[in-house]
């Protein structure tokens, strides 16, 4: 079964800290997502990659970067984590641009 | 930036009846998918439906599409317990080759 696997379902960060989201998908799939979800905001995208190595910004960017080394790995970090980001962060891919993604479980981030 | 925007917010039906749910858009669209997330988890992508077709079937599952109203519906036939989740629109914008905009869901529950 094909899969897109975040590294921890639940993480909890102090303000001020280097946060690392990790994503690893097994499909070969070119196109990486990353979104967070808040209670009536629904999903918003952060970044995206459409290739390794290249990268573009979401709707909401600020306070975010990522790293994509390897085509399977698509990696969100949060240079300096404070308490608004607090949220669930949703690792997707995709094979073909715009159709169907493919989702990871989540990680629930939790700063204090 | 929300596109679709699903009605209504909440539904709550028995085991074994039809559920609709609706969704509006503003914009011209490639495709609309939607998706099912169980709570605090990932989502799940249930069909696509392009812009060129006006209704789709998997399993269940009965998607239609009206580009001239900019609206569509998902039906969920004799429903099951499994099936209590929020289900989401996304659409595919023309002229936005991997960006997908999600709506903030139905939650559905299926009760016994």
């Amino acid at each position: 079964d094909v899969k897109v696997t975040q590294s921890s379902r639940y993480l909890v960060k102090r303000t001020g800290e280097k946060v690392f989201l990790e994503c690893v998908q097994d499909m070969d799939h070119e196109n990486m997502f990353w979104y967070r979800q808040d209670p009536g905001l629904g999903l918003r995208l952060i970044y995206f990659s459409y290739d390794v190595k290249m990268k573009e910004k979401g709707d909401i960017p600020e306070g975010y970067s990522v790293s994509r080394e390897k085509k399977e790995r698509f990696s969100l970090i949060l240079e300096s984590a404070s308490t608004n980001q607090t949220s669930m962060y949703l690792c997707a891919s995709s094979l073909v641009q715009g159709d169907g993604y493919t989702f990871g479980s989540g990680t629930r981030l939790t700063v204090v | 930036s929300q596109q679709g925007e699903e009605d209504p917010q909440a539904l709550s039906i028995q085991e074994g009846e039809n559920a609709t749910m609706n969704c509006s858009y503003k914009t011209s669209i490639n495709n609309l998918q939607w998706y099912r997330q169980n709570s605090g988890r990932g989502l799940v992508h249930l069909i696509l439906i392009r812009s060129n077709e006006r209704e789709k079937h998997s399993g269940r599952l009965r998607v239609t599409l009206d580009t001239s109203k900019k609206s569509s519906s998902l039906l969920i036939t004799a429903s099951r317990a499994a099936d209590t989740a929020s289900y989401f629109c996304v659409t595919r914008d023309t002229g936005t080759a991997s960006k997908l905009t999600f709506g903030t869901g139905t939650r559905l529950q299926v009760t016994l």
